[in-house]
């Protein structure tokens, strides 16, 4: 079955400790995105790239970091500059960057520790 | 810059009561309207869209029309089910944009 699998589903972060969330998708998409979901304010862009080696700052990206080194991954680095990671974090893809239609991942739970 | 703003919630109604989830927008343009749906544990699906004024998407009983001159896209059902409990986000996306702009999303749960 073709999807976007996202993990882990859950995730502690320690002070001072880099984590990193995984996404892949096998839907041959260009175009992936990573939201930030926190309680009573909807999802909020964080990083997204529109091709491989190639990608864009959202709204939200200072804390975070990304690659996008293969076309069916896109992994979120969550640093230890980023001073309020506890969030639910979903991973998209579209099939390009005019494609309207998000394909979501099931979201990984990060808590800090 | 573009925002949506969702009814409050949670909402909590009876099996087959009829269902609104209010959304309004604020855009340049002409933008691009979506609801995505949630289920416990789970991404976000896409629901329904419509792309131009007076549209009117629909998907699973749902149904929604683009209101230009209320800025507007009201989520309906006319008899709700208790698989319909879920989270529902108001989007919008501007034409040439990359990024959709969601709402905060509403809770619904439907009781037998």
């Amino acid at each position: 079955d073709g999807g976007i699998t996202q993990s882990p589903k859950y995730l502690f972060r320690k002070e001072g400790q880099n984590v990193t969330l995984s996404c892949e998708q096998n839907l041959n998409h260009d175009a992936m995105y990573w939201y930030r979901q926190d309680p009573g304010q909807g999802l909020r862009l964080i990083y997204y790239s529109q091709i491989v080696n190639d990608f864009q700052k959202g709204d939200i990206a200072e804390g975070y970091s990304v690659s996008r080194e293969k076309k069916e991954s896109f992994p979120l680095t969550v640093t230890s500059a980023q001073k309020n990671p506890t969030a639910f974090y979903l991973c998209a893809s579209s099939k390009s960057r005019s494609d309207e239609k998000l394909f979501f991942g099931s979201g990984t739970q990060l808590s800090v520790l | 810059g573009d925002s949506v703003t969702q009814m409050e919630g949670p909402v909590t109604l009876s099996e087959e009561a009829f269902l609104t989830i209010n959304c309004t927008y604020t855009a340049t343009g002409y933008p691009s309207l979506f609801w995505y749906v949630q289920y416990p544990g789970e991404g976000l699906q896409l629901l329904l869209k419509a792309t131009k004024a007076d549209d009117k998407g629909s998907n699973k009983g749902f149904e929604a029309t683009y209101r230009k001159e209320t800025t507007s896209f009201h989520l309906e059902k006319g008899s709700v089910q208790v698989s319909d409990s879920a989270v529902y986000f108001c989007a919008l996306r501007r034409k040439g944009a990359q990024k959709l702009v969601f709402g905060q999303g509403t809770r619904l749960t439907i009781n037998p």
